[in-house]
């Protein structure tokens, strides 16, 4: 697609519930990054891949998160017994590297609201 | 672990003024990135420095790379009311790694008075 894809793009879940987000990165595009932003924050780095692999996992705050990309374009962030700190809009970028600029294009996110 | 500051916090400047800010870092970059976020977007690729010193402009923007590799300023010249927004600074690339990784500021949040 043109851009960043991301749904849904609002998701209001219970505590303790599972909750996935998928992101349809550009075309072309083999490197995809999930962030999350808090509120009055900037985004926080949760994983990378290259293609279908998770380069760096370094950032999933525990093993409640999880993401996977399968086939090398669409990725989905899965997250199980959903916490209220879990609240925030979770960012997808995708870039394509070695193109000089590594530029990151992002969707316009997936708020979710952990009641 | 890597962290950016970003000062100041919050600016409420007149339609017309230059606008400054400043990113620093604890850790060496080898890329510098500077962001703008609107109201329920995602952040949008301002300006990308690649080199320590490097002075580089997108029409009204200016952006250096610092020569430590620390820091970063963003300049906006001529500030019109679509200038506001949250500007975040992002590094890239520890030193001598192949690293991707980006990491992001705290964010300015600029407000434009017209």
């Amino acid at each position: 697609g043109a851009g960043v894809s991301q749904t849904p793009s609002n998701k209001v879940t219970e505590k303790g519930k599972y909750v996935e987000l998928r992101c349809d990165p550009i075309s072309g595009h083999t490197a995809l990054y999930w962030y999350r932003q808090s509120l009055g924050q900037g985004p926080e780095f949760l994983i990378y891949f290259q293609g279908t692999g998770a380069a760096d996992d370094s950032g999933l705050p525990n093993d409640r998160f999880f993401a996977v990309r399968p086939e090398g374009s669409v990725s989905t962030l899965k997250i199980q017994r959903t916490e209220r700190g879990d609240s925030a809009v979770y960012l997808c970028a995708s870039s394509f590297p070695g193109s000089g600029a590594n530029v990151l294009t992002f969707g316009a996110g997936s708020r979710l609201t952990v009641l | 672990g890597q962290q950016l500051n970003q000062s100041p916090q919050s600016m409420f400047i007149q339609e017309g003024e230059d606008v400054s800010m400043n990113c620093t870092s604890s850790s060496i970059f080898n890329t510098w990135l500077w962001y703008k976020q609107d109201p329920g977007e995602g952040p949008v690729l301002l300006i990308a420095l690649y080199k320590a010193g490097e002075l580089t402009s997108n029409g009204r923007l200016t952006a250096q790379f610092g020569i430590t590799r620390k820091d970063s300023f963003l300049n906006i010249s001529a500030s019109i009311p679509s200038d506001v927004g949250i500007y975040f600074c992002a590094g890239l690339g520890l030193m001598k790694t192949s690293y991707d990784k980006v990491i992001f500021g705290p964010g300015t949040s600029l407000s434009v008075i017209p």
